[in-house]
């Protein structure tokens, strides 16, 4: 059975930094990109970055780049989201799903939350 | 960056109705096009990829057709769990993006 499960979310102030972590299993993790994608409250969804099977390749949404980091360690089946300088408009539920420019965004986890307020 | 419309918003039928949705692009996206369904509460889930195929578990009452700019998905039978906000995703060029979803609501 595919899973998908991502931690690391909470309240953090303007200007704060979080780091999200997703962990998958059920699935050949290597063989995948994976990506993150968002969604702010009451909203829809918003594409926020994608890495390549090796990890090799990473893109971002304009919102994010240059404060985002993606990564990911195939040896663990982890994906992780470096979030730097984060602002309210960032506030949103995180979802890791594999999936990326070459496929379909195929298994989503659950999310996690982020908030940022002061 | 490619904008993807979806239309209507909203659409209200009653269970057993058909449901036609429709997605179009700025620009062509070739059949690089998934349609998700996103019940409340809940993450999203792959209904359909590349415009037409069915992804893993998905009933036949749902199908994708379409390319180039313009998609639509189609429930041919609306069950009561079918109820639920659906968005359409293009993969053809970075940034990837969503169209802003329609919401089939009971009515």
């Amino acid at each position: 059975e595919v899973q998908v499960l991502e931690s690391g979310g909470g309240l953090v102030q303007p200007g704060g930094s979080l780091r999200l972590s997703c962990t998958a299993s059920g699935f050949t993790f290597s063989n995948y990109a994976m990506s993150w994608v968002r969604q702010a409250p009451g909203k829809g969804l918003q594409w926020v970055s994608s890495i390549s099977k090796s990890g090799g390749n990473t893109y971002f949404a304009d919102s994010v780049k240059g404060r985002f980091t993606i990564s990911r360690h195939n040896s663990n089946n982890a994906l992780y989201l470096e979030m730097n300088n984060l602002r309210v408009d960032d506030t949103a539920v995180y979802y890791c799903t594999n999936g990326g420019g070459g496929q379909a965004l195929d298994n989503w986890g659950q999310g996690t939350l982020v908030t940022v307020s002061s | 960056e490619i904008v993807l419309t979806q239309s209507p918003a909203t659409l209200s039928l009653s269970p057993g109705e058909r449901a036609t949705l429709s997605c179009r692009a700025s620009q062509s996206v070739g059949s690089y096009l998934a349609w998700y369904q996103q019940r409340p509460g809940q993450a999203p889930r792959l209904l359909i990829s590349d415009a037409s195929n069915r992804a893993s578990g998905i009933p036949t009452r749902f199908s994708g057709r379409g390319s180039g700019t313009d998609f639509t998905l189609t429930i041919s039978s609306l069950e009561p769990e079918d109820f639920a906000v659906y968005y359409c995703q293009q993969r053809n060029s970075w940034p990837l993006t969503f169209g802003g979803g329609t919401k089939v609501e009971i009515k």
